[in-house]
């Protein structure tokens, strides 16, 4: 299995721009969950979804960030507009359902917003 | 889920046994105890986890108290790729609070 697969990996953009960040999650997972990681607030969780449908995304700032997954095996996060404290890395995890699931993070897309 | 206290940082030198230590006196009988770190640049890695009885992988070793209060993570060799901040997780399995709450962890250096 190929894992959890990010893209882009870097992305560098100027403020007020859209960015969006894409995950496939591992097939067969049911799961997915958006986290962010700074140095000042570590790893937050953003957004997750369990069978395409949004269950919690309290942890996700409404007006710029919106988070998709039209269909299992892909999802996306959208910022617009960016702003300079949106830069992260921005992690991407899938898991399948049942008891004790553990959660596999994709390799993370480094933010900048200039 | 119950909070957990790591020490900030441990050195370990390379080809011996890392034993990482976990303070979670408030858990829950329906809480696991979940172990990931994270290497430098990478994306956090699950590593073992467990209820109430010993768990032992590939990876690493997890030895629960008895009365589950305090846990320890052992990496019985380890190398210099293991350097890493390692997290301590506690939280229930199933049920809506689905997210990984990750503290500070323990940075641990592995020295030649």
């Amino acid at each position: 299995d190929a894992g959890v697969i990010q893209s882009p990996r870097h992305e560098v953009t100027e403020m007020g721009q859209e960015v969006t960040l894409r995950c496939k999650p591992i097939s067969g997972h049911d799961y997915l969950f958006w986290y962010r990681q700074t140095m000042m607030q570590g790893l937050e969780l953003l957004v997750y979804f369990n069978n395409k449908a949004v269950m919690d995304d309290s942890g996700m700032p409404k007006d710029r960030f919106s988070a998709k997954m039209p269909n299992a095996s892909f999802s996306t996060l959208k910022i617009q507009p960016s702003e300079p404290r949106d830069s992260a890395v921005y992690f991407c995890a899938s898991t399948e359902q049942g008891i004790g699931e553990t959660q596999y993070f994709g390799p993370g897309t480094r933010l900048l917003v200039l | 889920d119950a909070k957990t206290t790591q020490p900030p940082s441990m050195d370990c030198a390379e080809g011996r046994a890392a034993n990482l230590p976990c303070n979670h006196s408030t858990i829950s009988g329906n809480e696991y105890v979940y172990w990931y770190r994270q290497i430098h640049s990478q994306g956090p890695q699950y590593i073992i986890h467990g209820l109430k009885n010993n768990e032992t992988n590939e990876m690493a070793s997890l030895i629960i108290t008895e009365d589950r209060k305090s846990s320890t993570l052992i990496l019985p060799h380890a190398t210099l790729r293991d350097t890493a901040v390692y997290y301590c997780i506690v939280r229930l399995a199933t049920g809506s609070a689905r997210q990984l709450t990750f503290g500070s962890g323990t940075q641990l250096t592995v020295l030649p």
